[in-house]
């Protein structure tokens, strides 16, 4: 079975333009999340979807964005990219919003890296 | 979430056990300790997790306090694909996980 996707693997923009990061989750897993990891730091969560609805949204500007489609594939949108906004960025996915108690494991994929010159 | 404390780096010679250590001291009676770890550059992996009784697996054990005040994650043999950050995490439920800054262990040949 394919792992969780996520495209395109490496981007560079410039500041005060736009980036849209896909994921694909694995087959079956309804609940994807998102994190930002900038370098030499712990992954930092950014949103969670479920059922395309948002469940959960880290401490981040409203310049980050995100959506969940019908297949449980999901985008996060960054406007107005910022120096800081370079980072790595991490998809996950696991079968339910909350699973049953004790089974929320999340799969991460290998993430996109984003480079704002 | 009850936040962790794991040292900043540990080493381990290859071959021997690696025993990486998590202080949890506020972590609440629903809450459940899971590892993960990070290989450079790469999206991190699941380890193991649980709640009140040690467990293991294919990868690792993991040995929690009675009080469940700590924990240890144990790789019974480390090879040096173990070298990585490995993240100690207490979370009750949902999937938004708070990972800290882990613990990064270099196995050495």
């Amino acid at each position: 079975d394919a792992g969780v996707t996520q495209s395109p693997t490496h981007l560079i923009k410039t500041r005060g333009q736009h980036v849209t990061l896909r994921c694909s989750p694995i087959s079956g897993h309804k609940s994807v999340s998102w994190y930002q990891q900038v370098l030499g730091q712990g992954p930092q969560f950014i949103f969670q979807y479920y059922e395309k609805e948002e469940r959960g949204r880290g401490n981040f500007p409203d310049r980050f964005s995100a959506r969940q489609f019908p297949n449980y594939s999901s985008e996060l949108n960054v406007n107005a990219l910022l120096l800081g906004d370079s980072a790595l960025y991490l998809c996950a996915s696991s079968p339910s919003d909350r699973g049953r108690v004790g089974a929320n494991v999340l799969t991460f994929g290998a993430g996109s890296r984003l480079t704002v010159l | 979430d009850a936040k962790t404390t794991q040292p900043p780096s540990m080493d381990c010679a290859e071959g021997r056990a690696a025993n990486l250590p998590c202080n949890h001291s506020t972590i609440s009676g629903n809450e459940y300790v899971y590892w993960y770890r990070q290989i450079h550059s790469q999206g991190p992996q699941y380890i193991i997790h649980g709640l009140k009784n040690n467990e293991t697996n294919e990868m690792a054990s993991l040995i929690i306090t009675e009080d469940r005040k700590s924990s240890t994650l144990i790789l019974p043999h480390a090879t040096l694909r173990d070298t990585a950050v490995y993240y100690c995490i207490v979370r009750a439920g949902a999937n938004n996980l708070f990972f800290g800054t882990g613990t990064r262990l270099t196995v050495i040949p």
